[in-house]
């Protein structure tokens, strides 16, 4: 069955730390892997990585897709209290989109 | 562009009631789907329409829920009758996908938060 793990559940963090949200997957005929952020109800778009693009940058957030190890990495640099958020993570097979259960962040001021 | 526009935005029913929610993609959009979130947990996929044909609605519990999007443009999600586990956070996604193949981002509407008593 295909899935999608995402680690830490929740993190707590102080303003200007760094942090690091996991994301491990088994889906068949893997296309590509999204990251959300979510902070009311409406998730919003970050970043998308597929074989040919592995590694995304946008200020201070970046990601890597790592292909061997089925997994990803979303890192957030010098953290705010506007990235608290649920992140998410999700993968395309073919005709599916499946996430994962989120990484609830709290960033404290 | 206009976004996804979903309704209600909050309902609060009793157990055993009925109640339908009503999504509109965002224009062109060919795909749509319906998730429902419970709280601590991430979406899960309840119906996929490519136009107006289900692509996927195996995890939607058929013997209380029904969905469809006629005419290939807005859809209504039905809970009938509602049960406590129903109370949720209900998302309406759209995305471009003309050929049926999902390959692209989803834009997400506002949601509708559901509590059932």
């Amino acid at each position: 069955e295909d899935k999608v793990v995402q680690s830490p559940l929740s993190l707590v963090v102080h303003e200007g730390d760094t942090v690091t949200l996991n994301c491990s997957y088994e889906v068949t005929n893997f296309r590509s892997l999204l990251w959300y952020k979510q902070e009311k109800k409406a998730p919003t778009f970050l970043f998308m990585l597929t074989s040919s693009g592995i590694e995304k940058k946008s200020g201070r957030l970046s990601s890597i897709l790592d292909k061997k190890e089925l997994s990803s990495i979303l890192n957030i640099t010098a953290t705010q209290t506007g990235d608290s958020a649920i992140y998410l993570c999700a993968v395309i097979g073919p005709y599916k989109y499946i996430f994962g259960t989120g990484t609830r962040l709290k960033v404290l001021a | 562009e206009a976004g996804v526009a979903q309704s209600p935005r909050y309902k609060i029913i009793e157990k055993r009631q009925s109640v339908a929610f009503w999504c509109n993609p965002i224009s062109g959009h060919a795909t749509l789907y319906w998730y429902q979130q419970i709280l601590g947990q991430g979406p899960k996929l309840l119906i996929q329409f490519q136009n107006n044909g289900v692509v996927d609605d195996s995890q939607l519990p058929k013997d209380r829920f029904s969905a469809e999007r006629l005419k290939g443009v807005d859809s209504t999600l039905k809970i009938q009758p509602a049960k406590l586990e129903d109370s949720a956070v209900y998302l309406c996604a759209s995305s471009l996908d003309p050929q049926g193949v999902v390959y692209e981002k989803l834009f997400f509407g506002s949601g509708t938060q559901l509590s059932v008593l």
